[in-house]
């Protein structure tokens, strides 16, 4: 099946610091892949919709130049927290599906939890 | 707007015993797609079932099955016989079809999700 793979798992850091999220799909080509936040027992909201070879479009709310995207190939999307601070802390899930398909399930990566001292 | 409504927060059931998740939604398109997934404490989630909405037929495998009423709009979620190693929080989530730059974006909406705890 299709597999999508999110890397790191965790990460905690201090606060200021940027990080990378890495979003692969491994065995499959996907024109769009999906950014996620999951605060602690809520419900997963939508942070941005990344396209392959353009910008990022992101919900209402979401700061783009807070929260980078680049989506440079048709199997890695990466999601940059920029300067992060305590308030970002969350756990943040990627997904991909090729564009199109609205009738096959989107392919989830485990998740990273990342938290912010 | 779209909207999925997920009005139990928690259920606890002890094992054995059926239990049922509810879900709502709101929609404008005609052709939209319904999904459950499930989330275990480990944070990843397990695709369950999508459904069309031109496709109302009840669907079963092994002790899951899924309810879809259009009239009321609505997809519940029944675990026959529920094992501990169900508990998890469920959701449920709505793909619209909505066509900007670039083509569909395929927006999945997810419920707020209902945690289920089965007690041994």
């Amino acid at each position: 099946g299709a597999v999508v793979s999110q890397h790191p798992s965790w990460v905690i850091c201090k606060s200021g610091t940027s990080v990378k999220i890495e979003c692969r799909s491994l065995d499959f080509q996907a024109t769009t892949m999906f950014w996620y936040r999951q605060f602690p027992k809520q419900s997963l909201m939508l942070m941005a919709t990344s396209n392959e070879g353009s910008k990022a479009t992101y919900e209402q709310g979401v700061e783009k130049d807070k929260f980078l995207i680049n989506h440079a190939s048709l199997t890695l999307s990466t999601l940059t927290v920029t300067s992060a601070h305590p308030e970002d802390s969350s756990f943040y899930i990627c997904s991909a599906r090729v564009v199109g398909q609205f009738d096959q399930p989107q392919h989830f990566g485990d998740g990273t939890r990342l938290s912010i001292l | 707007a779209q909207k999925v409504t997920q009005a139990q927060t928690e259920i606890s059931v002890v094992e054995k015993e059926d239990v049922t998740l509810d879900c709502v939604y709101e929609t404008r398109d005609t052709t939209y797609y319904l999904f459950w997934y499930k989330q275990p404490p480990s944070g990843e989630l397990v695709f369950l079932i999508r459904r069309n909405s031109f496709d109302e037929q009840n669907e079963i495998s092994g002790r899951y099955s899924w309810n879809f009423q259009k009239s009321t709009s609505s997809f519940n979620f029944t675990i026959t016989a529920s094992q501990v190693v169900d508990s998890a929080v469920y959701f449920c989530a709505l793909s619209e079809a909505s066509i900007s730059y670039g083509g569909a974006t395929n927006k999945l909406i997810f419920g707020t999700g209902t945690l289920l705890a089965v007690q041994p």
